[in-house]
């Protein structure tokens, strides 16, 4: 079964960095493309960045672009976002989830991460 | 960017009614890369649909999608208790992607 296991909740200061991590399983890691997507408290989805199958390719929404790194190691089967110069809007359950092929929808969810800027 | 536009913002309906759920982009959505999800209270969003009328893996079929160039939706033939949550379209493009703000379908 496809899986994607994501590191647990942390609470940070602004101005701050945290690193997530997302680990997958059940199914040939280095063949697809990955993405982060976030939901603030009681809103909706907002994509935020995608990484291709060998990380050559890197994409970020302008609401993170400068702030946030995409990365992946494929040799462990993980999925990372590095998010530095946090602020308190920033604050909001961060998913992982795989890219399915051709058509770029995603077809697998981690179980979600939250992540709490505040002083 | 490309804005999503879903309506209504809320539905409620009956088990065993039918549900339309519509989702108007600011410009031509290409290639009809345009997906459904189903989100539960404390779950991860779940596919449901993508290029515009093609259904996941395992997804039932009396879900449906339908549409071309800005204008989609997303029909339960006929809604089962499970099947109330709050759903998204998205869609790609300009190396974006971009989401609805969501229906909540509720029961009535």
């Amino acid at each position: 079964d496809v899986l994607l296991v994501q590191s647990g909740g942390m609470v940070v200061k602004p101005g701050g960095s945290v690193r997530l991590s997302c680990a997958a399983s059940g199914f040939t890691f280095a063949d697809f493309s990955l993405h982060w997507v976030r939901q603030s408290p009681g809103k909706g989805l907002e994509w935020i960045s995608q990484i291709n199958w060998d990380g050559s390719s890197r994409f970020y929404a302008d609401a993170v672009k400068g702030r946030f790194t995409i990365s992946r190691d494929n040799s462990m089967h993980s999925l990372y976002l590095q998010m530095s110069s946090l602020k308190t809007e920033d604050t909001a359950y961060y998913y992982c989830a795989r890219e399915g092929t051709g058509w770029n929808y995603f077809d697998f969810w981690g179980q979600g991460t939250p992540v709490t800027v505040s002083s | 960017e490309i804005v999503l536009a879903q309506s209504p913002v809320s539905l409620s309906l009956s088990p065993g009614e039918r549900a339309t759920l519509s989702c108007k982009a600011s410009q031509t959505v290409s290639r009809n890369f345009l997906a459904w999800y189903q989100q539960k209270p404390g779950q991860a969003p779940r596919l449901l649909i993508f290029r515009t009328s093609s259904r996941a893996t395992g997804v039932p079929d009396r879900f449906g999608g339908s549409g071309s160039g800005t204008d989609f939706n997303l029909t339960i033939s006929r809604l089962e208790p499970e099947d109330f949550a709050v759903y998204y379209c998205k869609q790609y493009g300009q190396m974006r992607y971009t989401f609805g703000q969501g229906t909540k379908l509720e029961l009535k």
